[in-house]
């Protein structure tokens, strides 16, 4: 089955303790990103790939980091939660931009930092 | 930069009538594309629908179909014959067309309830 896969669900974890958000995706997508989803803001891109080591800053990047050492794979970072980063967080994926379609999102991680 | 604007924080139909939720988005380019999604309590974002912005024709998926006014840069989602599986929050969302096209700007969601 095509699918974004991302763990953990739900993680509750203390300011400053670093932390890392799986996500993968085996439809051989060039494009993965990351967004967050609060409240009347609808969902702010994070960071995103373009392929393979290509990656850059979404709307939102302070205090997340991200690698993409393989095409699947789309890790989310923080390496000094606050209780500000407190939010539901989604991986995506898509083919490359010149497909009409939207992203496939995995099913979302809601993070909460005490 | 684009925006994307959803003014109804939430909207009320009676199971098999008929709801529209409005969208309105800004941008100063041509080529782009929108979206609906759909987020149900399980919080799964589900594509409902999707337009090309050089298409005139408004997109249309079952029940669900848009009106795509590219002029006044509005693009609204009607749901026919609603039913008990629509109520959800729906987002609203732009892509830009080419090779910059890696982000979706969404709007702030509009939640739909349903009643019996």
């Amino acid at each position: 089955e095509a699918q974004v896969t991302q763990n953990p669900r739900y993680l509750i974890t203390v300011t400053g303790k670093k932390l890392t958000v799986t996500c993968s995706q085996n439809m051989n997508h060039e494009y993965m990103s990351w967004y967050r989803q609060d409240p009347g803001l609808g969902l702010r891109q994070i960071y995103y790939s373009m392929n393979v080591e290509v990656t850059d800053k979404g709307d939102v990047p302070e205090g997340y980091k991200v690698s993409r050492k393989e095409k699947r794979n789309f890790p989310l970072i923080l390496e000094s939660p606050s209780p500000n980063q407190t939010s539901l967080y989604f991986c995506a994926s898509s083919f490359n931009a010149a497909q009409n379609y939207g992203y496939t999102f995995g099913s979302g991680t809601r993070l909460t930092v005490v | 930069a684009q925006t994307v604007t959803q003014s109804q924080p939430e909207m009320s139909v009676q199971e098999a009538e008929t709801v529209t939720l409005s969208c309105t988005y800004d941008t100063s380019e041509s080529d782009y594309y929108l979206f609906w999604y759909k987020q149900p309590p399980s919080r799964q974002m589900i594509l409902v629908i999707r337009q090309e912005a050089y298409k005139q024709q408004n997109a249309t998926e079952n029940r669900f179909s848009v009106n795509f006014q590219k002029a006044a840069k509005s693009f609204s989602l009607k749901i026919s014959d609603s039913q008990l599986g629509d109520a959800a929050m729906y987002f609203c969302a732009y892509r830009l067309g080419g090779a910059a096209g890696n982000k979706l700007t969404f709007g702030g969601g509009t939640r739909v309830l349903v009643k019996p």
